[in-house]
């Protein structure tokens, strides 16, 4: 099955407002999570990540939360921007292990 | 300038023929992959490849062979190809695990199989 899953396959807000994408894990092992950002005919490129030791780590707007419990994280934008429509990619692996799998993507669209 | 190039962007082929998809990364990383995403399907690990060896397969197909003539080479040969093989095919590098450091995209390789 599906090691990673985003439940949302679209998102749309008005610009300034906070947004929170979610996405849900199967393996236990895992202990790095991570949220990309891909724009369309463009390569995913990582936009925040998160180690298990931590449930919670800030980049500006950019607000990863992690539940190990619950095996779900969550991104968490503020002030958002017209700029941050884009497909996110939530991805989780394991330590030493080469392989990190993806969600399905959220299809974000900030209106003006 | 891209630090990761694949080529080419976009590939039309035929049933039952071959390909090569090409990736080069200039960011000195000593590990490459690479992925695949299909219509409808998350982005799915294919290869992984250390230091010129090969580290990890997810594909099932023989069909599907790596081949890394320089360290920093990473290609994709593809045999009698299929149409579900249509997918866009991005190659990947990092420093270390990607676990442990920043895995970057080239921008993909979109293969048409008709």
């Amino acid at each position: 099955g599906q090691q990673v899953k985003q439940s949302s396959p679209s998102l749309t807000v008005q610009e300034g407002g906070i947004l929170i994408l979610n996405c849900d894990y199967e393996n236990d092992m895992f202990d790095y999570f991570a949220w990309y950002k891909k724009y369309p005919d463009n390569s995913p490129t990582l936009l925040i990540s998160v180690r298990s030791n931590v449930d919670k780590r800030e980049d500006g707007r950019f607000t990863v939360f992690l539940n190990k419990s619950g095996k779900h994280f969550s991104l968490h934008i503020t002030a958002s921007q017209p700029e941050d429509t884009a497909v996110y990619l939530c991805a989780a692996g394991a330590s030493g292990n080469n392989r990190i799998f993806f969600g399905d993507g959220t299809q974000l669209v900030v209106k003006p | 300038d891209p630090k990761i190039i694949q080529k080419p962007k976009y590939l039309v082929a035929v049933t039952g023929s071959e390909k090569i998809l090409i990736c080069e990364q200039y960011l000195g990383h000593n590990a490459m992959y690479w992925y695949r995403q299909s219509a409808k399907k998350p982005l799915e690990f294919m290869f992984s490849y250390s230091y010129q060896k090969l580290m990890d397969n997810q594909t099932a197909s023989s069909r599907f062979q790596p081949q890394s003539s320089k360290k920093n080479h990473l290609d994709l040969q593809i045999t009698a190809l299929k149409p579900d093989d249509s997918a866009t095919y991005f190659c990947a590098s990092s420093q270390g695990t990607p676990s442990a450091e920043t895995l970057y995209f080239g921008s993909g390789t979109r293969l048409t199989v008709l």
